[in-house]
């Protein structure tokens, strides 16, 4: 079945480590996206792509870096620099139609914490 | 900017009551609008989104939400709820000033009582 799959579903980090979470879709979709929740808080962007080789800061990019080499895969790296990281991942991604209204499909998530 | 408002943060309601979960949200040029479901420690799945035509919107699990571009809002509802709606909602707006890039509300926690 096609989705978005994201791995690990739980991460435990100890403070100053860097973690990376791994985000695969088989949707053949060309963007991709990653979100941070936090209790009450709703979504907050960190990074999207629009196309490989190529992506931008969301609005609390700081203490994250992402890459995307291959259109299926989008990795999100929590850095040490990232003050408070412990939070529920998402990533997602859209068609190119999504691209244009901001449809989005989401994987199950990822949740982090800092010890 | 464009900014999302869930006016209610939990939403108790007994099994088949109805129930409503308002939505409002500012923007001034022309928006598409998305209701999203998340069940526990999972991702969000879309219930029912407006891109255009007629404003009342129907979803799945027997949602629906309209469109009222004259008071900003996306209300969803439901007539009658289940034990099995139980989740938290999020309303999210996107439109062509902000890069179609959707902004989420902080979400509403419907809690169906038996």
């Amino acid at each position: 079945d096609g989705g978005i799959t994201q791995s690990p579903k739980y991460l435990f980090r100890k403070e100053g480590q860097n973690v990376t979470l791994s985000c695969e879709q088989n949707l053949n979709h060309d963007a991709m996206y990653w979100y941070r929740q936090d209790p009450g808080q709703g979504l907050r962007l960190i990074y999207y792509s629009q196309i490989v080789n190529d992506f931008q800061k969301g609005d609390i990019a700081e203490g994250y870096s992402v890459s995307r080499e291959k259109k299926e895969s989008f990795p999100l790296t929590v850095t040490s620099a990232q003050k408070n990281p412990t939070a529920f991942y998402l990533c997602a991604s859209s068609t190119q139609g999504g691209i244009r209204t901001g449809e989005l499909f989401f994987g199950e998530g990822s949740r982090l914490t800092v010890l | 900017a464009q900014s999302v408002t869930q006016l209610d943060s939990q939403v108790p309601v007994f099994e088949e009551a109805p129930v409503e979960l308002r939505c409002n949200y500012s923007s001034s040029v022309s928006v598409y609008l998305f209701w999203y479901v998340q069940y526990p420690n999972q991702g969000l799945q879309l219930l029912l989104k407006y891109l255009s035509g007629s404003t009342l919107v129907k979803g799945i699990n027997g949602f629906e939400a309209e469109f009222n571009k004259s008071q900003t809002s996306f209300h969803l509802r439901k007539p009658s709820v289940h034990i099995s709606d139980t989740a938290e909602y999020f309303c999210a707006v996107s439109d062509n000033n902000a890069g179609n890039m959707l902004t989420f509300g902080g979400g509403t926690r419907l809690m169906v009582k038996p």
